[in-house]
């Protein structure tokens, strides 16, 4: 159980564009979902919070503008990229926890989103 | 702020060797700590997680003991296998699993030859 999917798991666009990527918890509800990025040979630095039916925290330095953010199900949330630049290249990565279950429960990941702008 | 440290990679072992990964953090309060791991191709899988101090997390021969005094939770394991090849993510997390994102560790490497 508690399985998360992310689609697409690669998407190579051309500068300019916007790029949605889904993140859907197949098996439970998810209040709370999570935002990561990974650069090569670095760590996973958190993005943002999305909470459904309400407006997602961001990180530090994380443009809000830039990284859109919706939570409209328990099941779905949705980053968009907008006006993508190489840049941007890198890895994305969702992770949710089921709903009601906060204290001592891990966060389940999705498989990532291999974005490339060219 | 919240950070965690572990040791670079890559590390390459020959099957059956002792393993320990090292990690170290710097948290206000007392957090919960995790180990993930990610395959090839895959994405992050819970391995083991300690929620308080002098807690031992295990999991598919891997250990962890969360260790207040030194601020660390080494991953060990006995005798890897090469199925254990797979880059190893220590994180830690305010609360419990939880309603807080996780900091990460960058990551270690490791490659087991057979």
């Amino acid at each position: 159980g508690a399985v998360v999917s992310q689609h697409p798991s690669r998407v190579i666009c051309k500068s300019g564009t916007s790029v949605k990527i889904e993140c859907r918890s197949l098996d439970f509800q998810a209040t709370t979902m999570f935002w990561y990025r990974q650069f090569p040979k670095q760590s996973l630095m958190l993005m943002a919070t999305s909470n459904e039916g309400s407006k997602a925290t961001y990180e530090q330095g994380v443009e809000k503008d830039k990284f859109l953010i919706n939570h409209a199900s328990l099941t779905l949330s949705t980053l968009t990229v907008t006006s993508a630049h190489p840049e941007d290249s890198s890895f994305y990565i969702c992770s949710a926890i089921p709903e009601g279950h906060y204290s001592n429960q891990p966060q389940h990941f999705g498989d990532g989103t291999r974005l490339s702008i060219l | 702020g919240n950070s965690v440290t572990q040791m670079e990679g890559p590390v390459t072992l020959s099957e059956e060797a002792f393993l320990t990964i090292n990690c170290t953090y710097t948290a206000t309060g007392y957090p919960s700590l995790f180990w993930y791991v990610q395959y090839p191709g895959e994405g992050l899988q819970l391995l083991l997680k300690a929620t308080k101090a002098d807690d031992k997390g295990s999991n598919k021969g891997f250990e962890a003991t969360y260790r207040k005094e030194t601020t660390s939770f080494h991953l060990e394991k006995g005798s890897v296998q090469v199925s254990d090849s797979a880059v190893y993510f220590c994180a830690l997390s305010d609360t419990g699993g939880g309603a807080d994102g996780l900091t990460f560790g960058k990551g270690t490497h490791l490659i087991i030859q057979p």
